[in-house]
């Protein structure tokens, strides 16, 4: 069955660049989350959509941009990066209908930034 | 391939009951495990981790996770569970700081008052 798709698995910039990572989520999923973990670090909540439109907003940076397209894939765009940025950023997607649609993750895009 | 295989798609149990949820990973290398929780309306929680030392690793909440590297287990435990302990759990597999995670399918878990 297919599963949450991210890319890329890992990327690598430097201070001040941009970058953008893009999840593909299960078919017929119209809602998809964007988490951040840093190393040793619980997970944050970064932000959210619901056919096309956020939903909920986490602590996503200024310096970070967010959107869902009409396919339903989501694109998380960060820019002037940080070395504080490094992490591992996964997203999930679920059917929107309460809370018993099921959960699925993604194996996350690990960002360092140097 | 690596994977993480949680057992029960949803267990429903009576308050004070313990708990078990198990968790079977397959990672080549060395293996980072994690225990996440979603409760209802909530984002995603880290309950516990385990990266290396004593297998046994208690976490948030009353909760404890064993890892038993010759059954490739890692499963979640409390002995006795709240109503307020009703949410969705996770167990996901990673190689360490460099590494990404991997998911289970989940568990729901339903306590009834």
């Amino acid at each position: 069955a297919a599963g949450v798709i991210q890319s890329p698995r890992h990327l690598i910039k430097e201070k001040r660049e941009t970058a953008t990572l893009k999840c593909y989520p299960i078919p017929r999923h119209d809602t998809v989350y964007w988490y951040q973990q840093g190393p040793g670090q619980d997970p944050q909540f970064l932000i959210s959509f619901y056919e096309k439109m956020q939903s909920d907003k986490g602590s996503i940076p200024d310096r970070f941009s967010a959107q869902q397209f009409s396919d339903y894939h989501s694109e998380l765009n960060m820019s002037s990066l940080e070395l504080g940025d490094s992490a591992l950023y996964f997203c999930a997607s679920r059917v929107r209908g309460g809370n018993n649609s099921p959960l699925h993750f993604g194996n996350g895009t690990r960002l360092t930034v140097t | 391939a690596q994977s993480v295989s949680q057992h029960n798609h949803h267990v429903i149990l009576s308050e004070a009951a313990s708990l078990e949820l198990g968790c079977n990973y397959s990672y080549g290398g060395t293996v980072n495990l994690f225990w996440y929780v979603q409760y209802p309306g909530q984002h995603l929680q880290l309950l516990l981790k385990y990266f290396s030392g004593d297998p046994l690793v208690k976490g948030i909440k009353g909760f404890e996770a064993e890892f038993i590297k010759s059954k490739f287990s890692f499963n979640l435990r409390k002995p006795s569970v709240q109503w307020s302990d009703t949410a969705e759990y996770f167990c996901a597999a990673g190689g360490g700081s460099q590494g990404n995670l991997i998911f289970g399918k989940g568990t729901k878990l339903s306590v009834k008052p």
